[in-house]
């Protein structure tokens, strides 16, 4: 089945520092990948998604995301973060039921 | 263009009763899956529903439930409740065809007492 894993549940970073979040998979077929962010008491927003056409994505709020097959990857990175990118971030692979699998996220901590 | 909307927000219920939570999609999303969230387990896809049947289904026992109406609007329901179903419920709309992206609600907290 296919399945992503999130490593490190929470992730603390400097302001203007580089946030990097890592996702990996594992699938037997070319899977469909997202990140999404959820805000506290908030529904689940999404940042990017792969579907094959390129595998360097780009999505909102600068965030971006390079799709490696070798690595079975697809880290979530931001150059610089802001403050208002703390939030919880959730790597998910899209099943061919249309079920969405997520990982246990990553609980980012922005400080000043 | 209006998202997701679920009703009610938040929801406090007593062991053993009955909830039924609501999601409307956006307009012309046939496609809704539920999903719960929790601190142990985090999110778990319950079912999907799309033109009123219910086309795949999570590992949940048969008391949560759903159905989907005419309009595409959703509701699931849980029985006789327990305090492990505390949880976040969100609800997702997609568009017809394959790989499309999910668009969550902002869910509804129940906590069971």
């Amino acid at each position: 089945a296919q399945s992503v894993t999130q490593l490190g549940s929470h992730v603390s970073v400097s302001e203007g520092a580089l946030v990097l979040l890592r996702c990996n998979y594992s699938s037997s077929v070319p899977p469909y990948l997202f990140w999404y962010v959820q805000y506290p008491n908030q529904g689940l927003q999404l940042l990017l998604k792969y579907t094959s056409a390129a595998t360097l994505v780009k999505g909102i709020n600068g965030f971006e995301a390079e799709f490696k097959k070798s690595e079975t990857s697809f880290h979530l990175t931001k150059p610089s973060a802001h403050m208002s990118d703390a939030a919880e971030y959730f790597c998910a692979v899209l099943h061919g039921n249309n079920r969405l699998a997520f990982g246990k996220g990553n609980q980012v901590v922005v400080i000043p | 263009k209006a998202g997701v909307t679920q009703t009610p927000r938040y929801l406090i219920k007593t062991r053993g009763q009955q909830v039924t939570l609501s999601c409307s999609p956006i307009s012309g999303h046939r496609s809704v899956s539920w999903y719960q969230q929790t601190p142990g387990q985090g999110l778990q896809f319950l079912f999907e529903y799309f033109s009123e049947t219910q086309r795949n289904k999570g590992n949940f026992p048969g008391r949560f439930s759903g159905r989907q109406f005419s309009n595409s609007r959703s509701e699931m329901n849980v029985s006789t409740l327990e305090l492990g179903d505390s949880a976040l419920y969100l609800c997702a709309s997609r568009t017809d065809g394959a790989h499309t992206e999910a668009f969550f609600g902002q869910g509804t907290r129940l906590t069971v007492v």
